[in-house]
């Protein structure tokens, strides 16, 4: 395993459109987290999967956005009826169990652009 | 709002010097971790510290944490132009989640 995977690596789209990305974690994890980092700024934490439970959501994720882990394994995320201030870069990363949050491993990234 | 703080937002040293970031923030933590982020590109985990230790190394990186003060700081030495890059605090305050501060924008010249 070469470590988390993420596709499209860059997507251009008109507003209005939806777009969807995918998530391939590191397979042993059961942990994966999506988060939003605009140009300037850090990570901003989207949403967080233990196995295929959606167990955390945060409040910067509008009605729009949706994602899912189905089986456990890879994860999407989902943007309905984009809107140019979506353009952003969407990180995925993925970590092992435990107590506390560890580690955690990063994608390339999926950036997204809204025309 | 975001956790962690970081000091200063930008550095530019010469190769060689070193650098050093500083992270504050806000509430009780089970660890803090340091990131790296290369432009355009993904965040590299460099280092993790717990709320019970003070200070950790990993290579030409050294990492201190106190608790009391809520703060913890990133110290390169020898920089390379190499570690041109962002540099990011992180922590667990908020659940099975970390929270990142702003980052800081290390320029090494060469």
């Amino acid at each position: 395993d070469t470590g988390v995977s993420q596709d499209p690596r860059h997507k251009i789209t008109k507003r209005g459109q939806n777009v969807t990305f995918r998530c391939d974690p590191i397979s042993e994890h059961n942990r994966l987290y999506w988060y939003r980092q605009t140009l300037g700024q850090g990570p901003e934490f989207l949403t967080y999967f233990q196995n295929e439970a959606q167990l955390e959501k945060s409040r910067l994720l509008s009605d729009r956005f949706s994602a899912e882990r189905p089986k456990g394994s890879f994860s999407t995320l989902e943007i309905q009826r984009t809107e140019q201030g979506d353009s952003a870069m969407y990180l995925c990363a993925s970590s092992e169990p435990g107590l506390s949050t560890g580690e955690l491993f990063f994608g390339e990234g999926s950036r997204l652009t809204v025309l | 709002s975001q956790q962690g703080e970081e000091d200063p937002q930008a550095l530019s040293i010469q190769e060689g010097e070193n650098a050093t970031m500083n992270c504050s923030y806000k509430t009780s933590i089970n660890n803090l971790q340091w990131y790296r982020q290369n432009s355009g590109r993904g965040l590299v985990h460099l280092i993790l510290i717990r709320s019970n230790e003070r200070e950790k190394h990993s290579g030409r990186l050294r990492v201190t944490l106190d608790t009391s003060k809520k703060s913890s700081s990133l110290l390169i030495t020898a920089s390379r132009a190499a570690d041109t890059a962002s540099y990011f605090c992180a922590t667990d305050a908020y659940g099975n989640k970390l929270v990142f501060g702003a980052g800081t924008i290390l320029r090494v010249k060469s």
